[in-house]
């Protein structure tokens, strides 16, 4: 099983709404991440997780609230978002979480849309 | 900081056809690696390549191949005979301020006429 993948597909949700992204992998890899993609610009990082603890935090508004259960599981709570927030984000993972090459798999995202 | 510039916006290139992304790169590492993912309009992003700052060769991967030139810091990619499904999103990227951290250039969009 080489893939990660991310539920719901689609996910629209008002201002007040709290909601979560979830996102996983059976690769048994190590490092974990969330990337914020705005429409006609490339990924940007949020957030990263080596061996299931928070390791990078991109100053990253506090109504994201990522959580990682275990190996296998990363979440991405949602609350009081704001319009500007529509994206589509991106789950990842790697391997390891050090090293020159450390090729990231992708997920198909979620396109999240904040009315 | 490093930095990824990939300065052509969109590309179009006739089916069977051969087409070049180019890349630049900026950093101060002595060792660092170059990869090129591909996003279709589904929005997944897909590994294609990775060059090694110290790999003596160029990498090829099938239809990819990377043009790495140290010196003038690029890493340009090279698609052989292309095929409507190339069309997407190309994205290239690095590592920053650590290995867990890729950054992306603006990317190129890819039309593949047939």
């Amino acid at each position: 099983d080489t893939e990660v993948t991310q539920t719901p597909k689609h996910l629209v949700m008002g201002m007040t709404n709290k909601k979560s992204l979830k996102c996983e992998q059976h690769m048994g890899h190590r490092a974990m991440y969330w990337y914020k993609q705005k429409a006609k610009k490339p990924p940007e990082l949020m957030f990263v997780y080596s061996y299931e603890k928070l390791s990078i935090n991109e100053s990253v508004p506090s109504r994201f609230s990522p959580e990682c259960p275990n190996s296998s599981l990363l979440n991405l709570h949602l609350h009081a978002l704001q319009p500007e927030d529509s994206a589509l984000y991106l789950c990842a993972s790697s391997q390891k979480t050090s090293g020159v090459y450390n090729e990231q798999f992708f997920g198909p995202g979620t396109r999240l849309t904040v009315l | 900081a490093q930095k990824i510039t990939q300065t052509q916006p969109g590309m179009f290139v006739q089916e069977k056809e051969a087409v070049t992304l180019d890349c630049t790169y900026d950093t101060s590492d002595q060792s660092y690696g170059l990869f090129w993912y591909k996003q279709p309009s589904s929005g997944e992003m897909i590994f294609l390549i990775y060059q090694g700052s110290y790999d003596e060769q160029n990498a090829t991967e099938g239809r990819y191949s990377l043009n790495f030139q140290k010196a003038r810091k690029s890493a340009n990619l090279v698609i052989s005979a292309s095929q409507l499904g190339d069309s997407a999103m190309y994205f290239c990227a690095t590592f920053s301020g650590g290995y867990n951290k890729l950054i992306f250039g603006a990317g190129t969009r890819l039309a593949v006429h047939p």
